[in-house]
């Protein structure tokens, strides 16, 4: 089976450019999460989104951050404009709630701002 | 809110040693416990989770944990540890809030493995 895929794998970029970073998530999930990973700060949740709406954006830092989902199979992360602070793991999860299921994790995408 | 602690930041152990991760959870009603391990370069990966019933869980790759409601703890145990087993392991809780399970992840424990 297909776990969660997520592209790109790594993305060097320079400040004020933009950034976007794509997830599929697992078949059949409703649900979709967006996550930032840093030494200082850990495992922090960006947005949620349930049945392609979202429903809890208060982890996203900024009004740089923004996300969508236009399809249960397809979710956005952009950030604009990217600043060297923003330089993180990202990671999407996905999860079926409607039975208490755990997240499944993609790989994660490695971003650099320079 | 619900709260994690994984009070150790890394840890090291001989190859075939026993483990045990510590983590210390916060949360007011039963909580949804799961143990993640991330390897470097990769997403985390589910080890195991605790709902509900029996409260010794088994999981993947040799894991088990145990959850202990009088001591708020999920530690996460192995009884004989190989050297793939070195990676960072995250400990997290699950609460129903605002009609989703939002889960609050520890600050992981990095676990080296020596010969």
């Amino acid at each position: 089976d297909a776990g969660v895929i997520q592209s790109p794998r790594h993305e060097v970029t320079e400040m004020g450019q933009e950034v976007t970073l794509r997830c599929k998530p697992i078949s059949g999930h409703n649900s979709l999460f967006w996550y930032r990973q840093t030494m200082m700060r850990g495992l922090e949740l960006l947005i949620y989104f349930n049945n392609n709406v979202p429903i809890d954006d208060s982890g996203m830092p900024e009004d740089r951050f923004s996300a969508k989902m236009p399809n249960a199979s397809f979710s956005t992360l952009k950030i604009q404009p990217s600043e060297p602070r923003d330089s993180a793991v990202y990671f999407c999860a996905s999860s079926d709630s409607s039975s208490n299921q755990p997240q499944h994790f993609g790989d994660g995408t490695r971003l650099s701002i320079l | 809110a619900q709260s994690v602690t994984q009070p150790d930041i890394h840890i090291t152990v001989s190859e075939g040693a026993s483990l045990e991760l510590r983590c210390n959870y916060s949360y007011g009603a039963t909580p949804y416990l799961f143990w993640y391990v991330q390897s470097p370069g990769q997403g985390l990966q589910l080890l195991l989770k605790y709902f509900s019933g029996d409260t010794l869980v088994q999981g993947i790759k040799g894991f088990e944990a145990e959850f202990k409601r009088s001591q708020s703890s999920f530690n996460l145990r192995k009884p004989s540890v190989h050297w793939s087993d070195a990676a960072e392991y995250f400990c997290a809780v699950g609460a129903w809030s605002g009609g989703y399970q939002k889960v609050t992840f520890g600050t992981g424990t990095k676990l080296q493995v020596i010969p």
